[in-house]
């Protein structure tokens, strides 16, 4: 079975400085990986996902990832982060049957 | 506009008492999903549905149930059984393709669930 690692609990980032969420997985063949944002007492939006290909993937609000096959890592990168971007987020990982695994979250606080 | 919707936001819940949460989705999806959120703790999958009339158990079946009756809905129902309820609910659906890539799976707003 599948199984994501979010080592980071929790980080603090200045704003305009940039962001790493590490995230490592567990799956014997090629994985799905998927990484999702969600702002307190809301539902969770997709940054980005890699299936195949390109191992450096682009997302939405300036994010992207980078799929490392050889450290099993789906590392998520922003150069310069907002005060908006202050949420928690959660890597994922699927499988062929339809269900994804999800990590615990880091929690991401961004001070002035 | 196209999406899922849950309801209701806020949900309060006597001990003892079943209650009913949900999903509601105009996307034209196949597969839908029931997920459990406590902090700390991620996402845990509790049911999903691949077609209408068809669902399997996830991780943490115990206390809960579902139907699918139609394919834009997939309501839960937390009954008595469950020990610990209090949690945020999330559903969520995708497409479902013909080979096995698990494509993108999108999440409705959730539901807070309070046993008083």
């Amino acid at each position: 079975a599948q199984s994501v690692t979010q080592p980071d609990i929790h980080i603090t980032v200045s704003e305009g400085a940039s962001l790493e969420l590490r995230c490592n997985y567990s799956y014997g063949a090629t994985p799905y990986l998927f990484w999702y944002v969600q702002s307190p007492g809301q539902g969770l939006q997709l940054l980005l996902k890699y299936f195949s290909g390109d191992t450096l993937v682009q997302g939405i609000k300036g994010f992207e990832a980078e799929f490392k096959r050889s450290q099993s890592s789906f590392n998520l990168r922003k150069p310069s982060v907002h005060w908006s971007d202050a949420a928690e987020y959660f890597c994922a990982v699927g499988a062929g049957d339809y269900k994804l695994s999800f990590g615990a979250g880091t929690t991401v606080t961004v001070r002035a | 506009d196209g999406g899922i919707t849950q309801s209701p936001k806020y949900l309060f819940r006597k001990e003892g008492q079943n209650v009913t949460l949900s999903c509601e989705q105009n996307l034209n999806h196949d597969a839908m999903y029931w997920y459990r959120q406590d902090p700390g703790q991620g996402l845990r999958l509790i049911y999903y549905s691949q077609i209408v009339n068809d669902f399997q158990k996830g991780d943490i079946a115990e206390g809960y149930s579902v139907s699918r009756e139609k394919k834009e809905s997939f309501p839960l129902t937390v009954t008595s059984a469950q020990k610990n309820p209090t949690a945020f609910y999330l559903c969520a659906s995708k497409s479902r393709l013909g080979g096995t890539q698990p494509d993108t799976q999108y999440f409705g707003p959730g539901t807070r669930l309070t046993v008083l």
